[in-house]
Parts: C-alpha cells; sequence; structure tokens
C-alpha cells in the first residue's frame, strides 16, 4: 500500500507566474484535501475535493483552483502568483466518513 | 467557525522528563480532535484522535491526550520524552459530521528535548 505522495518536491516561481501542483492519494481513498502552511504557522485549508467535486472550501481567493481525477489523484492550481503564497503545501487522502487524513510529504514553493 | 489556539510557541524538556502540551478549541458542537506531529521537511503524522467516549485516548509513540469539555481543551501528554520526541506538534479540529479533512490547525508548539 503505497502512501500520499506529492510532486515536485520543491519548486521557484516568480509573482505573477501560475503553478500547478500534484498529489497522488493512498490507495482505495476517494477525498483529497489541500492545505497551505506558511512558515511558523500550521496549516490552513484550502479544499477538499469528493469524486471529482468539489466539497468545501477555505478562505482562499478564486485564484486557487482545483481539479481531482477519476483515480482520485488530485491538482492544486495558483494563478497570478504573489509573494504571500511562498508556503509549504499539504495534500492529505482519506475515505469519505472516516475521521482519519494521511498527509504527503508537501511541496514547497517559493515565490520571488 | 472553530479556532484552535496552542498557547506555547516553543517547550524545553530535559529527555526523561514528562511532557504536556497545550490546546485550547473554540467550536460550536461536539468537536472531533486531533494531534499531529511534523518533523522538519516532512508531511503530518496522526498521534491521536479524539471522537467520542472515554475522554482520556491513547496514541502512537507513547502519547495520550484528554478532552475536557469544560475547559475547552485537549492537552497532549507524555510520561517519558524521547530525543526523537523533538518535533513540532499541531493540535486540530474537525467540523462535525462531515467528510475528514477540512481540519483547522493551531500554530504549533516546537518541542525541544535536551540530552
Amino acid at each position: 500500500e503505497t502512501g500520499v505522495t506529492q510532486s515536485p518536491t520543491h519548486l521557484i516561481k516568480t509573482r505573477g507566474q501560475q503553478v500547478t501542483l500534484r498529489c497522488s492519494s493512498q490507495s482505495g481513498h476517494n477525498t483529497v484535501s489541500w492545505y497551505q502552511q506558511a512558515l511558523g504557522q500550521g496549516p490552513q485549508f484550502i479544499f477538499q475535493y469528493y469524486r471529482e467535486e468539489e466539497n468545501g472550501r477555505g478562505n482562499f481567493p478564486p485564484r486557487f483552483s482545483g481539479l481531482q481525477f477519476p483515480n482520485y489523484s488530485s491538482e492544486l492550481n495558483v494563478n497570478a502568483l504573489e509573494l504571500d503564497d511562498s508556503a509549504l503545501y499539504l495534500c492529505a487522502s482519506s475515505l469519505a466518513m472516516d475521521y482519519e487524513q494521511y498527509f504527503g510529504p508537501g511541496t514547497r514553493l517559493t515565490v520571488t | 467557525a472553530q479556532s484552535v489556539t496552542q498557547p506555547d510557541i516553543h517547550i524545553t524538556v530535559s529527555e526523561g522528563a514528562s511532557l504536556e502540551l497545550r490546546c485550547n478549541y473554540s467550536y460550536g458542537a461536539t468537536p472531533y480532535l486531533f494531534w499531529y506531529v511534523q518533523s522538519p521537511g516532512q508531511g503530518l503524522q496522526l498521534l491521536l484522535k479524539y471522537f467520542s467516549g472515554d475522554t482520556l485516548v491513547q496514541g502512537i509513540k507513547g502519547f495520550e491526550a484528554e478532552f475536557k469539555r469544560s475547559q475547552s481543551s485537549f492537552n497532549l501528554r507524555k510520561p517519558s520524552v524521547h530525543w526523537s520526541d523533538a518535533a513540532e506538534y499541531f493540535c486540530a479540529v474537525d467540523p462535525y459530521n462531515t467528510n475528514a479533512g477540512k481540519s483547522t490547525f493551531g500554530d504549533g508548539t516546537t518541542l525541544t528535548v535536551k540530552p
């Protein structure tokens, strides 16, 4: 059984650019959540996908968007990058109504 | 909306000493509560969770936590700390009766273990 994986590990982008981060769920999990963890802070909930539909969103602007694919893998897209978007982006997968999420190692995004 | 406060930003304990990390939450209904650990460069690992029932829950690595509704607290404890416990610890709350994974986290407590 493979765990949650994320790619890439690190990424450097310039302000105004767009970025796509990827996440592969743990086998059998149909729910994926994305979190942003700024330096020195706890993770903040961005949004969740369940069976390819957005299923809840945190306090993030529309330039943060996502997708979930039939195999339950997921993408996080961020448009018009800002310096404050620099953070560790965590993906977590779970089985619906099972109150345990499994986190990936994260993608470190730096915006210059 | 729910919120989580971890009052201690940084705690230092000696190896072998006991540990208590504080967590206070604000939530209007029955909370689902979690403690996670994060080592440098790694994702979050679940230590333990509370949904209902016995207010003292046991987790992995010898950790336990006690839910106190009257104090809105869910403090994490360990009787004897090991050097490998040095890490960042996060308390989190999930909304009741929805899919897992819409968690609100505290800002974490960094644990340093002295030899």
